[in-house]
């Protein structure tokens, strides 16, 4: 059964930073990671999907990776916004779908 | 324009009492999913159809019962509600269920059991 855990639980930082998120999973047998964030009350907007071939994705300020073999996967957030502030929620996604528990994002002004 | 949609946004309801959510999506996937998210925000698949066909069902009381008209539609009904059952009910699709093939998912479906 597939466990996944996120790294930092919840984390405060001032504008501008550059920071990481952590999923750990403990099936390698994934065809595909995603990463999405969800504001509160609301639905949840995919931000990125790497396949199980690739290692990495960028859109924008956002770059996730993703090492199958150990059963990691990084978001890295560039030049954070307040606007950034959100629950970030992290998907492998093989036999079963399942997610991680979030990482809670604040960044002040 | 909403890809994947989902009636009603808010459900309040007592006990006992039985209610469906529906969710479309215009998409054109194959694959659709119930999930729940409890009050600790936990997400957890409850099922998942393929073409119309029940491909994951996972741990979930027999009071709830999806129903796919349609590969467009998956349906849930909710029988004999329990307070327990109060969570955000969310509806997702994908293409398929296998490489690149992301999730899509609805904005939520809020019941309340009083």
């Amino acid at each position: 059964k597939q466990e996944v855990t996120q790294i930092p639980a919840a984390l405060s930082v001032p504008e501008g930073e550059n920071l990481v998120l952590n999923c750990s999973f403990t099936d390698s047998a994934i065809y595909n990671l995603q990463w999405f964030r969800q504001d509160p009350g609301k639905g949840l907007t995919s931000l990125l999907l790497i396949q199980s071939s690739q290692r990495e994705q960028t859109s924008g300020r956002l770059n996730a990776s993703l090492d199958k073999s150990s059963g990691r996967s990084t978001l890295y957030i560039a030049a954070s916004q307040p606007g950034d502030s959100a629950t970030y929620l992290c998907s492998p996604q093989g036999q079963n779908f399942v997610f991680g528990p979030g990482t809670r994002l604040s960044v002040l002004p | 324009d909403t890809a994947v949609s989902q009636t009603p946004k808010y459900l309040v309801t007592q006990m006992g009492n039985d209610k469906s959510i529906k969710c479309e999506q215009n998409l054109g996937h194959d694959t659709m999913y119930w999930y729940k998210q409890d009050s600790k925000k936990f997400l957890k698949i409850m099922f998942s159809y393929n073409n119309k066909e029940l491909i994951i069902n996972e741990t979930v009381p027999n009071r709830f019962s999806p129903k796919s008209p349609d590969k467009a539609h998956l349906n849930l009904h909710i029988n004999s509600l329990e307070l327990g059952d109060s969570a955000v009910y969310f509806c997702a699709s994908s293409q398929t269920q296998g490489v690149g093939s992301p999730l899509h998912f609805g904005n939520g479906t809020r019941l309340t059991v009083t």
